[in-house]
């Protein structure tokens, strides 16, 4: 029982590199989540799929790019890495919308 | 965007202590859920309330689902050192189709 697997778990850019996390769920859910992580801000999303398909912004979907390359795979993309994109970012997916999201255990990005 | 108001930030409790914590919105929801998450791991879903007025437990954890719609609460009854960790309250706006989430509250639990 995998569930969400994200790779890598931690990694380390310089300012204007790019790099993909990549995100894979073994459940069969339609939906999935890109979510960044920073201290006292809560859960943001970046960016969503309700389905294979279909991608849609979120809350903070500037500097990303992402990919629902099939049902299982949800990628997001750096395309020119700053400091700012450094946190810890979560993909999550889900059956069908709000029930019952299942997270992955996150990548740990910092951008120097 | 609209926002959950998550209270208290933190909190730091003696072993065997009762806790309460809180999500508010200007705005009502569908759905309220209650998430905990571990150091160095991601959210894990704990209660799902989905009618205004419902009671949830789980455990030592019990939840509800306000009657106004726009808010929600979490308590954890008789603490101890594995509840550690940080607590997210979520919610699903009507006609959305998916959650936003509150900033979290941070537990620690003293022996």
């Amino acid at each position: 029982n995998a569930g969400v697997t994200q790779t890598p778990k931690f990694q380390v850019l310089k300012t204007g590199q790019s790099m993909t996390l990549q995100c894979a769920q073994d459940m069969n859910h339609n939906s999935m989540y890109w979510y960044r992580q920073d201290p006292g801000m809560g859960l943001r999303l970046i960016y969503y799929s309700a389905s294979e398909g279909t991608t849609d912004k979120g809350e903070v979907p500037n500097g990303y790019n992402v990919s629902r390359l099939n049902k299982r795979e949800f990628s997001l993309r750096l395309e020119s890495a700053a400091p700012s994109q450094t946190s810890v970012y979560f993909c999550a997916s889900s059956l069908s919308g709000p029930y019952g999201y299942t997270f992955g255990s996150g990548t740990r990005l910092t951008v120097v | 965007g609209q926002q959950l108001n998550q209270s208290p930030q933190s909190m730091f409790i003696q072993e065997g202590e009762d806790v309460s914590m809180n999500c508010t919105s200007s705005s009502i929801f569908n759905t309220w859920l209650w998430y905990k998450q571990e150091p160095g791991e991601g959210p894990v879903l704990l209660i799902a309330l989905y009618k205004a007025g419902e009671l949830t437990s789980n455990g030592r954890l019990t939840a509800q689902f306000g009657i106004t719609r726009k808010d929600s609460f979490l308590n954890i009854s008789a603490s101890i050192p594995s509840d550690v960790g940080i607590y997210f309250c979520a919610g699903q706006p009507p006609s959305v189709d998916k959650l936003i989430f509150g900033t979290g509250t941070r537990l620690q639990v003293f022996p």
